[in-house]
């Protein structure tokens, strides 16, 4: 498809849960990067992938966070035993490589209670 | 380490007038820049980018934006601003060494005044 498609929309966790959020990337695209948007709009870098590959998960807090990016299926970012301050919006982007810009899909807001 | 700055927390202008949105950056190696738009409730919206040739880059819905290598910067321009504009900016960056994440500013919301 020609967008970034993620799923779901919204989330509501409580807290110690797990949370799963999808996305599927533009087809073609051999890029996928996931970014956390915190109050204040700070964008931060979590994981990216190339192809089904872990490229950089520098950004990956590794204890509760993991992320996949299968063939033939959404990527996916999993967050065991969720707690408050994973509460954000969790968005999804892919591009063709270096030099080509992100393409960002909705985002999935998550909400730990 | 790769950072970029946006020095204004709010940009306002009258509609009508030119807008700028400032951006600094510091980045490893030759910059890759970027600005992006994000409307209420929507993710980010791509507008130009900067990877090497002109200094000036155009981008979607008469935005542009100059990059200055002297000033490390890379600011965000419209000749006449449009009430529709009213959204948060981002500027980002990819150092363009190995590193394929972006790096955002702190973002500027920018309300155009009828």
């Amino acid at each position: 498809g020609e967008e970034v498609a993620q799923t779901p929309k919204h989330l509501v966790r409580g807290e110690g849960q797990k949370a799963k959020l999808y996305c599927a990337p533009i087809k073609g695209h051999s890029y996928v990067f996931w970014y956390q948007q915190v109050l204040k709009n700070e964008f931060k870098f979590l994981i990216s992938f190339q192809n089904e590959n872990v490229f950089d998960e520098t950004g990956m807090p590794k204890e509760r966070f993991s992320a996949k990016c299968l063939p033939n299926s959404p990527c996916s970012l999993e967050i065991q035993a969720t707690k408050l301050e994973d509460s954000a919006v969790y968005f999804c982007a892919s591009d063709g490589g270096l030099g080509s810009e992100q393409y960002f899909g909705p985002g999935t807001r998550l909400t730990v209670t | 380490a790769q950072s970029v700055a946006q020095p204004e927390d709010q940009v306002n202008v009258a509609e009508g007038n030119p807008l700028t949105v400032k951006c600094t950056y510091s980045v490893s190696g030759n910059p890759y820049l970027f600005w992006y738009v994000q409307y209420p409730n929507r993710g980010l919206q791509f507008l130009l980018k900067y990877i090497t040739g002109d200094n000036l880059v155009k981008g979607s819905y008469g935005f542009e934006a100059e990059f200055n290598k002297s000033q490390t910067s890379f600011h965000l321009k419209k000749p006449s601003a449009l009430v529709s504009d009213s959204a948060l900016y981002f500027c980002a960056g990819i150092s363009g060494a190995g590193s394929y994440q972006l790096t955002f500013g702190k973002g500027t919301k920018l309300s155009v005044i009828p």
